[in-house]
């Protein structure tokens, strides 16, 4: 069974600040999706990781993926107060299943 | 605009009652997805569905049901069998061939 791992579950960091969230999975995936989620509201897709190396950026978050450590990081660079939220990781179980397993969430507050 | 509907957006339901959680989308999206959102567990997968007359357990499917008679529709019943109902579902779709998914704004069902 694919088990999807983040940590911290939470993080609390001041404005300007850098820190990384990990994902860590169990079986072999090389697709990986980063979404979002503000307080009560649905999650939006942030990256889309598809191959062992790859790296998206998009403003103050850069995600990357390494298929054999079975790791993804999404870095935050010089955060502010917007990016204060629950961030998740999600990966394909794989073998043309489209089954997503999500990880527990990164709650984020970034204090001003 | 496009998207995708649940409703109602807050339920309470009595022990012992099943309910229905309704999900349309106007996406065209072949494939639908119900995850159940507890706080420090993120989301976990209760059924999916590729498509029309076709679904597929997910990790947490015991205790509830579901149909998938129309593209656009994928309602989830919660059965009294469910022993801790009490969370927030949210319903995704995904268009075939395509790995993002597009998740509602979410029913959260308290039982009393």
């Amino acid at each position: 069974e694919l088990k999807v791992e983040q940590n911290p579950l939470f993080l609390s960091m001041q404005e300007g600040k850098n820190y990384t969230i990990y994902c860590n999975y169990s079986t072999t995936s090389d697709r990986l999706y980063w979404y979002r989620q503000d307080p009560g509201k649905s999650l939006e897709s942030l990256f889309v990781l598809l191959s062992n190396g790859a790296v998206k950026q998009e403003g103050r978050l850069m995600a990357s993926l390494d298929t054999k450590a079975r790791l993804s990081t999404l870095h935050i660079t010089a955060a502010v107060h917007d990016l204060s939220a629950t961030y998740f990781c999600a990966v394909d179980a794989g073998s043309g299943t489209y089954k997503y397993i999500f990880g527990t969430g990164t709650r984020l507050k970034v204090l001003a | 605009d496009g998207g995708i509907t649940q409703s109602p957006k807050y339920l309470f339901r009595k022990e012992g009652q099943n309910v229905t959680l309704s999900c349309e989308q106007n996406l065209n999206h072949d494939a639908m997805y119900w995850y159940r959102q507890d706080p420090g567990q993120g989301l976990r997968l209760i059924y999916y569905s590729q498509i029309v007359n076709d679904f597929q357990k997910g990790d947490i499917a015991e205790g509830y049901s579901v149909s998938r008679e129309k593209k656009e529709s994928f309602p989830l019943t919660v059965t009294s069998a469910q022993k801790n109902p009490t969370a927030f579902y949210l319903c995704a779709s995904r268009p075939a061939g395509a790995n993002v998914l597009t998740f509602g704004a979410g029913s959260r069902l308290t039982v009393l």
